[in-house]
Protein backbone atom coordinates (compact mmCIF):
# COMPACT_ATOMS: atom_id res chain seq x y z
CA UNK A 1 0.00 0.00 0.00
CA UNK A 2 1.36 3.33 -1.11
CA UNK A 3 2.16 5.79 1.73
CA UNK A 4 3.36 9.08 2.91
CA UNK A 5 4.34 8.94 6.52
CA UNK A 6 4.91 12.23 8.20
CA UNK A 7 7.33 12.24 11.59
CA UNK A 8 4.98 13.02 13.99
CA UNK A 9 1.25 13.29 14.83
CA UNK A 10 1.72 15.70 17.50
CA UNK A 11 4.45 18.21 18.18
CA UNK A 12 4.77 20.85 20.94
CA UNK A 13 6.93 24.21 20.55
CA UNK A 14 7.86 27.34 22.41
CA UNK A 15 7.95 30.41 20.38
CA UNK A 16 10.86 31.36 18.55
CA UNK A 17 11.95 27.39 18.29
CA UNK A 18 12.90 26.47 15.04
CA UNK A 19 10.54 23.31 14.29
CA UNK A 20 10.94 20.74 11.74
CA UNK A 21 8.54 18.96 10.13
CA UNK A 22 9.63 15.90 7.91
CA UNK A 23 7.62 13.99 5.13
CA UNK A 24 8.78 10.53 3.74
CA UNK A 25 7.26 9.00 0.41
CA UNK A 26 7.48 5.78 -0.38
CA UNK A 27 5.93 5.84 -4.07
CA UNK A 28 9.04 7.16 -5.98
CA UNK A 29 6.91 9.96 -6.24
CA UNK A 30 8.48 13.44 -8.28
CA UNK A 31 6.57 16.17 -6.71
CA UNK A 32 5.63 16.55 -2.92
CA UNK A 33 3.71 19.59 -1.20
CA UNK A 34 3.04 21.27 1.94
CA UNK A 35 -0.25 22.53 3.22
CA UNK A 36 -1.84 23.80 5.91
CA UNK A 37 -5.20 23.40 7.40
CA UNK A 38 -7.16 25.37 9.93
CA UNK A 39 -10.73 25.67 10.95
CA UNK A 40 -12.74 27.85 8.26
CA UNK A 41 -9.77 28.23 5.71
CA UNK A 42 -9.33 24.88 4.75
CA UNK A 43 -6.02 23.36 3.01
CA UNK A 44 -3.48 25.76 2.11
CA UNK A 45 -0.74 25.69 -0.39
CA UNK A 46 2.43 26.57 1.80
CA UNK A 47 5.60 25.11 -0.76
CA UNK A 48 5.76 21.98 -2.95
CA UNK A 49 8.90 20.51 -4.41
CA UNK A 50 8.95 19.11 -7.72
CA UNK A 51 12.27 17.25 -7.88
CA UNK A 52 15.11 17.00 -5.80
CA UNK A 53 16.21 19.98 -4.88
CA UNK A 54 13.90 21.90 -6.58
CA UNK A 55 10.77 24.44 -4.79
CA UNK A 56 8.17 26.46 -5.12
CA UNK A 57 6.71 29.02 -3.14
CA UNK A 58 2.74 27.75 -2.81
CA UNK A 59 0.44 30.82 -1.58
CA UNK A 60 1.14 30.97 2.10
CA UNK A 61 5.03 30.35 2.47
CA UNK A 62 5.69 33.50 4.91
CA UNK A 63 7.74 32.41 7.79
CA UNK A 64 8.79 28.89 6.29
CA UNK A 65 11.38 26.90 4.40
CA UNK A 66 11.54 23.74 3.10
CA UNK A 67 14.06 21.48 1.57
CA UNK A 68 14.65 18.26 -0.41
CA UNK A 69 17.83 16.65 -0.35
CA UNK A 70 16.61 13.08 -1.32
CA UNK A 71 13.84 12.29 -3.49
CA UNK A 72 11.77 10.60 -1.41
CA UNK A 73 12.21 13.28 1.65
CA UNK A 74 10.57 16.65 2.55
CA UNK A 75 10.57 19.05 5.01
CA UNK A 76 9.66 21.61 6.26
CA UNK A 77 11.44 24.73 8.34
CA UNK A 78 9.86 26.89 10.82
CA UNK A 79 12.83 29.39 11.07
CA UNK A 80 11.18 31.07 14.29
CA UNK A 81 7.92 29.42 15.26
CA UNK A 82 4.81 31.52 15.86
CA UNK A 83 1.79 31.17 17.61
CA UNK A 84 0.10 31.83 14.67
CA UNK A 85 1.58 28.94 12.89
CA UNK A 86 0.10 26.78 15.22
CA UNK A 87 -2.00 24.39 12.96
CA UNK A 88 -2.40 21.17 10.92
CA UNK A 89 0.19 20.08 8.75
CA UNK A 90 -0.23 17.89 5.79
CA UNK A 91 2.40 16.87 3.64
CA UNK A 92 1.04 15.10 0.21
CA UNK A 93 3.50 13.31 -2.83
CA UNK A 94 1.96 13.07 -6.10
CA UNK A 95 3.42 11.28 -9.51
CA UNK A 96 4.64 13.78 -12.66
CA UNK A 97 4.40 11.07 -14.73
CA UNK A 98 0.79 9.90 -13.94
CA UNK A 99 -1.39 12.07 -17.28
CA UNK A 100 -4.51 12.96 -16.09
CA UNK A 101 -3.76 11.23 -12.55
CA UNK A 102 -1.30 13.82 -11.69
CA UNK A 103 -3.90 15.44 -9.62
CA UNK A 104 -3.60 12.42 -7.45
CA UNK A 105 -2.22 13.52 -4.21
CA UNK A 106 -1.34 10.84 -1.70
CA UNK A 107 -1.54 12.74 2.15
CA UNK A 108 -0.10 11.65 5.19
CA UNK A 109 -2.16 11.79 8.23
CA UNK A 110 -1.06 15.26 9.39
CA UNK A 111 0.91 17.12 11.87
CA UNK A 112 -0.73 18.65 14.60
CA UNK A 113 1.68 21.22 15.67
CA UNK A 114 1.03 23.59 18.58
CA UNK A 115 3.61 26.73 19.02
CA UNK A 116 2.74 27.92 22.49
CA UNK B 1 -7.94 27.25 -11.72
CA UNK B 2 -11.84 27.79 -11.92
CA UNK B 3 -14.05 28.04 -8.70
CA UNK B 4 -16.16 25.87 -7.41
CA UNK B 5 -19.61 25.96 -5.17
CA UNK B 6 -20.50 23.49 -2.87
CA UNK B 7 -23.37 23.05 -0.28
CA UNK B 8 -21.58 23.31 3.23
CA UNK B 9 -23.68 20.38 5.14
CA UNK B 10 -25.17 17.68 3.98
CA UNK B 11 -27.15 14.45 5.13
CA UNK B 12 -28.12 10.76 4.27
CA UNK B 13 -29.36 8.26 5.18
CA UNK B 14 -27.24 4.80 5.65
CA UNK B 15 -27.33 2.38 2.46
CA UNK B 16 -28.91 5.12 0.56
CA UNK B 17 -27.05 7.03 -2.35
CA UNK B 18 -25.59 9.50 -1.32
CA UNK B 19 -25.76 12.70 -3.98
CA UNK B 20 -23.00 15.76 -3.84
CA UNK B 21 -23.27 18.20 -5.83
CA UNK B 22 -20.62 20.71 -7.15
CA UNK B 23 -20.78 23.77 -9.55
CA UNK B 24 -17.96 25.10 -11.43
CA UNK B 25 -19.70 27.29 -14.10
CA UNK B 26 -16.50 28.62 -15.22
CA UNK B 27 -14.53 25.87 -15.86
CA UNK B 28 -12.32 25.77 -19.17
CA UNK B 29 -12.06 23.15 -21.79
CA UNK B 30 -8.63 21.84 -20.45
CA UNK B 31 -9.82 21.61 -16.83
CA UNK B 32 -10.68 18.14 -14.91
CA UNK B 33 -12.81 17.69 -11.91
CA UNK B 34 -11.51 16.03 -8.85
CA UNK B 35 -12.85 14.67 -6.30
CA UNK B 36 -11.36 14.26 -2.68
CA UNK B 37 -11.98 13.38 1.01
CA UNK B 38 -11.29 14.15 4.28
CA UNK B 39 -12.87 11.85 7.22
CA UNK B 40 -12.02 13.02 10.81
CA UNK B 41 -7.88 13.59 11.84
CA UNK B 42 -6.87 12.34 8.63
CA UNK B 43 -5.33 13.29 5.43
CA UNK B 44 -7.46 14.11 2.07
CA UNK B 45 -8.18 11.06 0.27
CA UNK B 46 -8.40 11.30 -3.73
CA UNK B 47 -12.08 9.52 -4.76
CA UNK B 48 -12.16 10.03 -8.69
CA UNK B 49 -11.61 12.74 -11.34
CA UNK B 50 -12.99 13.35 -15.32
CA UNK B 51 -12.94 15.48 -18.14
CA UNK B 52 -16.07 15.30 -19.48
CA UNK B 53 -17.01 11.43 -19.56
CA UNK B 54 -18.64 10.32 -16.53
CA UNK B 55 -16.51 8.09 -14.44
CA UNK B 56 -16.75 5.33 -12.33
CA UNK B 57 -14.30 3.61 -9.84
CA UNK B 58 -14.55 1.16 -6.78
CA UNK B 59 -14.90 4.15 -4.60
CA UNK B 60 -17.69 6.23 -5.99
CA UNK B 61 -19.17 7.64 -9.64
CA UNK B 62 -18.60 11.11 -11.13
CA UNK B 63 -21.75 12.53 -13.56
CA UNK B 64 -20.78 15.88 -15.49
CA UNK B 65 -23.34 17.33 -17.24
CA UNK B 66 -23.06 18.49 -20.78
CA UNK B 67 -21.56 21.93 -20.73
CA UNK B 68 -19.23 20.75 -18.13
CA UNK B 69 -20.78 23.72 -16.01
CA UNK B 70 -21.42 21.03 -12.56
CA UNK B 71 -21.27 17.61 -11.68
CA UNK B 72 -21.85 14.77 -9.15
CA UNK B 73 -20.45 12.64 -6.97
CA UNK B 74 -22.67 9.47 -6.13
CA UNK B 75 -21.59 7.06 -3.16
CA UNK B 76 -24.12 4.52 -4.45
CA UNK B 77 -24.87 2.96 -0.59
CA UNK B 78 -23.48 5.17 1.60
CA UNK B 79 -22.13 3.60 5.07
CA UNK B 80 -21.16 5.39 7.95
CA UNK B 81 -17.42 5.22 7.15
CA UNK B 82 -18.17 7.66 4.29
CA UNK B 83 -19.26 10.54 7.26
CA UNK B 84 -16.32 13.14 5.99
CA UNK B 85 -15.73 16.69 4.25
CA UNK B 86 -16.16 16.26 0.37
CA UNK B 87 -14.06 18.60 -2.16
CA UNK B 88 -14.26 19.12 -5.24
CA UNK B 89 -11.90 20.69 -7.10
CA UNK B 90 -11.23 21.95 -10.60
CA UNK B 91 -7.75 21.69 -11.68
CA UNK B 92 -5.29 21.98 -15.16
CA UNK B 93 -2.86 19.17 -15.55
CA UNK B 94 0.35 20.33 -14.37
CA UNK B 95 3.57 18.44 -14.16
CA UNK B 96 3.38 19.42 -10.11
CA UNK B 97 -0.41 19.68 -9.87
CA UNK B 98 -1.23 21.86 -6.99
CA UNK B 99 -4.97 21.71 -5.93
CA UNK B 100 -6.90 24.66 -4.28
CA UNK B 101 -9.28 23.09 -1.97
CA UNK B 102 -12.40 25.25 -0.62
CA UNK B 103 -14.58 24.42 1.81
CA UNK B 104 -16.02 21.15 1.16
CA UNK B 105 -19.43 19.87 2.22
CA UNK B 106 -19.45 18.05 4.82
CA UNK B 107 -21.50 14.78 4.32
CA UNK B 108 -23.09 13.23 7.71
CA UNK B 109 -24.21 9.25 6.86
CA UNK B 110 -27.03 8.64 9.71
CA UNK B 111 -27.72 5.45 10.57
Amino acid sequence: DVKVTQSSRYLVKRTGEKVFLECVQDMDHENMFWYRQDPGLGLRLIYFSYDVKMKEKGDIPEGYSVSREKKERFSLILESASTNQTSMYLCASSSANGGTGRGKLFFGSGTQLSVL
Amino acid sequence: DAKTTQPPSMDCAEGRAANLPCNHSTISGNEYVYWYRQIHSQGPQYIIHGLKNNETNEMASLIITEDRKSSTLILPHATLRDTAVYYCIVSFIQGAQKLVFGQGTRLTINP
